[in-house]
């Protein structure tokens, strides 16, 4: 089965900085990646999502990556600000043409000012 | 207002008196599901439904039960909880044929 790891548990940064969190699977490469943010005790809430023939997508201030031969994707937030700091979590479907997701264990990302 | 909803958002109950969290959803979706989410362990998948009366286990189902008498709600059943059962639960739903998935506020379990 797919496992995720997402390399930091924390990361801190100063305000107006860009902030870039990885995501790592191992096995197959999925068709489709998603991103989530969490708040402290609320549901996450989906960011973007990016397919296996994107190598980048961007949403306003944010910057999603994927590379299928490193088994990586790099999520940005550019010219980060306090409202930022939340936990990001990536997330894959289970198997192939699954439509269970598995969830990486979340970065949390804290911006200082 | 699109939404997931799940009631109680808290619960503290004593170990075997059983217990249902509701989850209800207005977007029409055909595909539900339940987490639980633990420090350290992330969010795993205890149930889910691709469609009404069609479901089937996740990661950790066991200690739970579900139905899927109707397509908008999702309940989920401890018919004898445990301390391990303590924890933070999430019901997401996604329309059929996308990937995005719309979660609930959650609910907070205390099993003592």
């Amino acid at each position: 089965s797919q496992k995720i790891e997402q390399n930091s548990e924390a990361l801190n940064i100063q305000e107006g900085k860009t902030a870039t969190l990885t995501c790592n699977y191992t096995n197959y490469s999925p068709a489709y990646l998603q991103w989530y943010r969490q708040d402290p005790g609320r549901g996450p809430v989906f960011l973007l999502l990016i397919r296996e023939n994107e190598k980048e997508k961007r949403k306003e201030r944010l910057k999603v990556t994927f590379d299928t031969t490193l088994k990586q994707s790099l999520f940005h937030i550019t010219a980060s600000q306090p409202a930022d700091s939340a936990t990001y979590l990536c997330a894959l479907e289970v198997g192939a043409g699954s439509y269970q997701l598995t969830f990486g264990k979340g970065t949390k990302l804290s911006v200082i000012p | 207002e699109a939404q997931v909803t799940q009631n109680p958002r808290y619960l503290i109950t004593v170990t075997g008196k059983k217990l249902t969290v509701t989850c209800s959803q207005n977007m029409n979706h055909e595909y539900m599901s339940w987490y639980r989410q633990d420090p350290g362990l992330g969010l795993r998948q205890i149930y889910y439904s691709m469609n009404v009366e069609v479901t089937d286990k996740g990661d950790v189902p066991e200690g739970y039960k579900v139905s899927r008498k109707e397509k908008r709600n999702f309940p989920l059943i401890l018919e004898s909880p445990s301390p391990n059962q303590t924890s933070l639960y999430f019901c997401a739903s996604r329309r059929q044929g996308t990937y995005e998935q719309y979660f609930g506020p959650g609910t907070r379990l205390t099993v003592t």
